[in-house]
């Protein structure tokens, strides 16, 4: 059963181009999470999608920054226009239907540069 | 969402000997779970701690939820150069969000 899977796992960006981040969950799982993590510090949610609905995206930035989980395929994160402050390993993860005894299935991340 | 605090933010510990890091919260927590990523890695959950005054134990971790479900704390016995990492503590709340604490970053000296 693989896990959580996400790819580029890095990536370098030019300032004001775009990053398109993939996951794909583990199989079984419908719900995905979003975690920023900057250098040195702890994950921060962004955003819960479950297939083709944003639950909760509270930790998204207003702009630039959406997300999506398309009936097929990964989910996707896209940054529009990136400065060098996304710079930060941005991690999915999945888990079955919630619930607090669940819990989360982180993917490798994907190490966001801008330069 | 509920906020955790973690203390300390680095440990250096001698191969061998004993720590603990705390996760502290000025709020009662519904429940704590704990984390581990290596150097590079992401992170990977490791327990996860609800009742009052709960002790959990895997091999040479032992974890702890305090009385009154405002803290917990990981001890480490005999630690070896496999625990190197970051270790987060962090709070389910409205039932899927994680809300980590700044995390504690281990490093051994053999």
């Amino acid at each position: 059963n693989a896990g959580v899977m996400q790819n580029p796992r890095h990536l370098v960006r030019r300032r004001g181009q775009e990053a398109r981040l993939r996951c794909s969950p583990m199989k079984g799982h419908s719900h995905v999470y979003w975690y920023r993590q900057l250098p040195e510090e702890g994950l921060k949610f962004m955003v819960y999608l479950q297939k083709e609905n944003i639950i909760d995206e509270s930790g998204m930035p207003k702009e630039r920054f959406s997300a999506e989980f398309p009936k097929e395929g990964p989910s996707i994160l896209r940054i529009q226009q990136v400065v060098r402050g996304d710079s930060a390993a941005y991690f999915c993860a999945s888990s079955p239907p919630s619930g607090t005894d669940t819990e989360a299935f982180f993917g490798q991340g994907t190490r966001l540069t801008v330069v | 969402g509920q906020q955790v605090m973690q203390i300390p933010q680095y440990q250096h510990v001698q191969e061998g000997e004993d720590f603990t890091t705390y996760c502290n919260s000025s709020t009662t927590l519904s429940n704590i779970q704990w984390y581990k990523q290596r150097p590079g890695g992401h992170p990977v959950f490791l327990i996860q701690l609800v009742k009052s005054g709960e002790v959990k134990k895997q091999k040479r971790l032992t974890f702890q939820f305090g009385e009154a479900k405002k803290n917990s704390s990981l001890h480490i016995t005999a630690t070896q150069t496999t625990d190197v990492g970051t270790y987060f503590c962090a709070v389910v709340f409205n039932d899927y969000k994680l809300s980590f604490g700044a995390g504690t970053t281990v490093t051994v000296r053999a």
